[in-house]
């Protein structure tokens, strides 16, 4: 089955430590994306990656890191610099630029990080 | 500046009848548009889209109409079902380049 997988569902941190959300998916996509959602709010974008080796920033990046080492991961560091890290985190994937003009994004199930 | 906005947070509708919901953006660019469910505790699911070509698209009980002039878009459930009852977010993009999201309507459908 295609899909996107996130582990784990729920984790949970001390504060002033560093957590890695995992994010694979086997759908083929070239496009991944991490997004960030709080109680009652929309999704805020954190980091994305259009292709292998490369990611730019979202709206939200500051205390997080990524990589994209292989085109089927792509890992979400959530560093003690990150505020306010307890929330709902989302990955997605999508078809990349050249594979056609209209491409919708495709959601991971969802990790829920609690920082303690 | 919030680039796609939904006014209504919440929207209760009765078993049977139809649910609206609406959307507006300001980015005139945005020329891909799309609708996601969400149910607590999960990730969104796609539900229907639409491009800026057309002005509607349907599919089973779901219809997105599209006004450009007025930067607008909505969905239209009909009939409405309890199974409905979620978290309906609807984004945008540019050449399906990094959407953006609104912060979602709660729809609940009442037997």
């Amino acid at each position: 089955d295609g899909g996107i997988t996130q582990s784990p569902k729920y984790l949970f941190r001390k504060e002033g430590q560093n957590v890695t959300l995992s994010c694979e998916q086997n759908l083929n996509h070239d496009a991944m994306y991490w997004y960030r959602q709080d109680p009652g709010q929309g999704l805020r974008l954190i980091y994305y990656s259009q292709i292998v080796n490369d990611f730019q920033k979202g709206d939200i990046a500051e205390g997080y890191s990524v990589s994209r080492e292989k085109k089927e991961s792509f890992p979400l560091t959530v560093t003690s610099a990150q505020k306010n890290p307890t929330a709902f985190y989302l990955c997605a994937s999508s078809n990349g630029r050249g594979q056609g003009l209209y491409n919708e994004q495709f959601f991971g199930p969802g990790t829920r990080l609690t920082v303690l | 500046d919030q680039q796609v906005k939904q006014n209504s947070p919440s929207l209760s509708v009765q078993e049977g009848r139809i649910s609206i919901l609406n959307c507006d953006y300001t980015n005139s660019m945005f020329d891909y548009f799309l609708w996601y469910k969400k149910y607590p505790a999960e990730g969104p699911t796609f539900l229907i889209s639409i491009s800026s070509i057309k002005d509607k698209n349907e599919d089973g009980r779901f219809t997105v109409f599209l006004n450009k002039s007025a930067k607008h878009l909505s969905l239209h459930i009909v009939p409405s079902q309890p199974g409905d009852s979620a978290v309906y977010f609807c984004a945008a993009s540019v050449w399906s380049q990094n959407f953006v999201f609104g912060p979602g309507t709660r729809l609940s459908v009442l037997p």
